[in-house]
Order: C-alpha cells, then sequence, then structure tokens
C-alpha cells in the first residue's frame, strides 16, 4: 500500500519569505509525484510534477520541489513568498502500477504581510 | 477553453433523498475521476472510469453510483444510504487511466444536509 504523509497541517509565514512544505511517501513500487495547490472553494489547479530526469523540478508561480528517493521525500519550495500564495497544497504520488492518486491530507500556507 | 465543468456549485440535500451531481468535460480524456474532500482529510476517491461503460469502485464508493454513458459526461449520484454526505466533491480528468499524466480538476460541488 501506498501512502503520503505532509506533517504540517499548517505552515504561517511573512511576504517575501522563503517557505518550505514537506511531503513523504510511502510506497513498494515506483511513483510519480505531483504537488497541487487549492485556492479557496476551487479545484485542484497542478503546481508541478516529477516524472523521472533531474531531481530538481520547476512549477508554476515560482515553486519548485526536489525528489529525495532515499529519503523519499518531495518536498515543496519557494524563496520568497506572495500573499496570493496563500492556499492549500497537496501532495500526491500515482504507482507505476496503478491509476490512482493517492493524496496527502494538505498544508494550508497563510502568507502575512 | 477546454476544461472541466461541474454542477451545481452549492447543492443541498433532504434526508432520504437522492442527489446527482454533474462532471463534464471537453478535454477528450479517457479516464474520469470522482474525489470526495474533507477538512484535514485531503481527497478520497469515490469512483473512477477509464473508458464509457466502464467504471469501478474507489476507497470510499459506498452510498454513491455512478454511470459512464459518454466518453465527456461522469456524473455521480448520493443516495440515501450515504449517511454522512456533507463534504466538497471533486471531478477529474485525465489523458489516460495509466501512466504519467496528471489529473485536472473542476471547481466542486459543496454539498450540504438540510
Amino acid at each position: 500500500a501506498q501512502s503520503v504523509t505532509q506533517l504540517d497541517s499548517q505552515v504561517p509565514v511573512f511576504e517575501e519569505a522563503p517557505v518550505e512544505l514537506r511531503c513523504n511517501y510511502s510506497s513498494s513500487v515506483s511513483v510519480y509525484l505531483f504537488w497541487y495547490v487549492q485556492y479557496p472553494n476551487q479545484g485542484l489547479q497542478l503546481l508541478l510534477k516529477y516524472l523521472s530526469g533531474s531531481t530538481l523540478v520547476k512549477g508554476i508561480n515560482g515553486f519548485e520541489a526536489e525528489f529525495n528517493k532515499s529519503q523519499t521525500s518531495f518536498h515543496l519550495r519557494k524563496p520568497s513568498v506572495h500573499i496570493s500564495d496563500t492556499a492549500e497544497y497537496f501532495c500526491a504520488v500515482r504507482p507505476y502500477n496503478t491509476d490512482k492518486l493517492i493524496f496527502g491530507t494538505g498544508t494550508r500556507l497563510q502568507v502575512f504581510p | 477553453d477546454g476544461g472541466i465543468t461541474q454542477s451545481p456549485k452549492y447543492l443541498f440535500r433532504k434526508e432520504g433523498q437522492n442527489v446527482t451531481l454533474s462532471c463534464e468535460q471537453n478535454l477528450n480524456h479517457d479516464a474520469m475521476y470522482w474525489y470526495r474532500q474533507d477538512p484535514g482529510q485531503g481527497l478520497r476517491l469515490i469512483y473512477y472510469s477509464q473508458i464509457v461503460n466502464d467504471f469501478q469502485k474507489g476507497d470510499i464508493a459506498e452510498g454513491y453510483s455512478v454511470s459512464r454513458e459518454k466518453k465527456e459526461s461522469f456524473p455521480l449520484t448520493v443516495t440515501s444510504a450515504q449517511k454522512n454526505p456533507t463534504a466538497f466533491y471533486l471531478c477529474a480528468s485525465s489523458i489516460t487511466g495509466t501512466g504519467n499524466q496528471p489529473q485536472h480538476f473542476g471547481d466542486g460541488t459543496r454539498l450540504s444536509i438540510l
């Protein structure tokens, strides 16, 4: 079975500060990895994905994530956040051998002025 | 613009009533999915379909039913057997049912009990 852990349910940060949202996963098979963002009362929007190759992937809105196979992690980072980054962020994995996305419980990023 | 349309945005259900949530996509995607989102629990898969006239149960299918008569449509019925239906429901689609393609999401339907 696979699982995704987002240890931080909430992350408060001041505007222009750096931020890291943590994601760890457990899987007995290889997986594809995704980060999604959800603004209030909206659906999920893809931020970035790791499929293969370079372990550092860049996404939209200045976000990036690094895949670490030995630590089974896929942490999301942004060097300088903006008020508009306030949202809920979901990490998800898709095992190679299934059709399903397995989501973490989400991290609410709150950016203060 | 291509995308996924969910309707209605808000829906209220009376006790003992079945309600149907609509999901339509014009992305020409083969696979479609329904998720339920509750605060602090992330997204849980209810049903998914890889092809017309075929669908599979997800992790929390009890109390729900679906149909896939057309490629672009995947309606979800919340039956009276679902005792705790209050949640945010999200529909998604992807190019194929397997592989590395990301899922694209609609804007959701919020269901509440009267």
